[in-house]
């Protein structure tokens, strides 16, 4: 079956440690989201990338970094300096094509301890 | 400043009546809107979307329309079921990026 699959479903990190968050999509799609849901909330951008090789920042990058080596994976890094990274994190895709949906993975908890 | 807004975080309807729920957003610039429905401990998925040169957009059960001049957009879902009961997201789209609203939580009683 194509769809996205993130990994972990639910990830706990010591405070002060940089964890990274797996991102895989087997739907051969260019464009690969990754958006951040805290409680009663909305989906919050926080990277983008539309190619290989090549992402931007969305409206709450800092504390973040990605890479996009590979069109099929787009990992997330929730480093140290984010100051508050205990959420509920959201990766999509989107196929070619000017306004097509975006495919979304199940979701990665993190908690912070 | 929240570009997309969903006033009502929660919606009961009975079985069988009509659901709506509303959206409204601030950006002009938006040119595709689009619904998604999300269970607990899974992602969002796409229900229904409408482009800013229409007004209506309907699939089955499910009927979004847009009113530009009051940048507002709501879902009616007709009949409602309880398989309906989730949280509905709007989302808005320009330049490939999507805003989302806060969700609101239909509740759909037997």
């Amino acid at each position: 079956d194509g769809g996205i699959t993130q990994s972990p479903k639910y990830l706990f990190r010591k405070e002060g440690q940089n964890v990274t968050l797996s991102c895989e999509q087997n739907l051969n799609h260019d464009a690969m989201y990754w958006y951040r849901q805290d409680p009663g909330q909305g989906l919050r951008l926080i990277y983008y990338s539309q190619i290989v090789n090549d992402f931007q920042k969305g409206d709450i990058a800092e504390g973040y970094s990605v890479s996009r080596e590979k069109k099929e994976s787009f990992p997330l890094t929730v480093t140290s300096a984010q100051k508050n990274p205990t959420a509920f994190y959201l990766c999509a895709s989107t196929g070619t094509g000017v306004n097509q949906p975006q495919h979304f993975g199940d979701g990665t908890r993190l908690s912070i301890l | 400043d929240q570009q997309v807004k969903q006033n009502s975080p929660s919606l009961s309807v009975q079985e069988g009546r009509i659901s709506i729920l509303n959206c409204d957003y601030t950006n002009s610039m938006f040119d595709y809107f689009l619904w998604y429905k999300k269970y607990p401990a899974e992602g969002p998925t796409f229900l229904i979307s409408i482009s800013s040169i229409k007004d209506k957009n309907e699939d089955g059960r499910f009927t979004v329309f847009l009113n530009k001049s009051a940048k507002h957009l709501s879902l009616h879902i007709v009949p409602s079921q309880p398989g309906d009961s989730a949280v509905y997201f709007c989302a808005a789209k320009y330049a490939g990026k999507s805003t989302f609203g806060d969700g609101t939580t239909l509740t759909v009683k037997p």
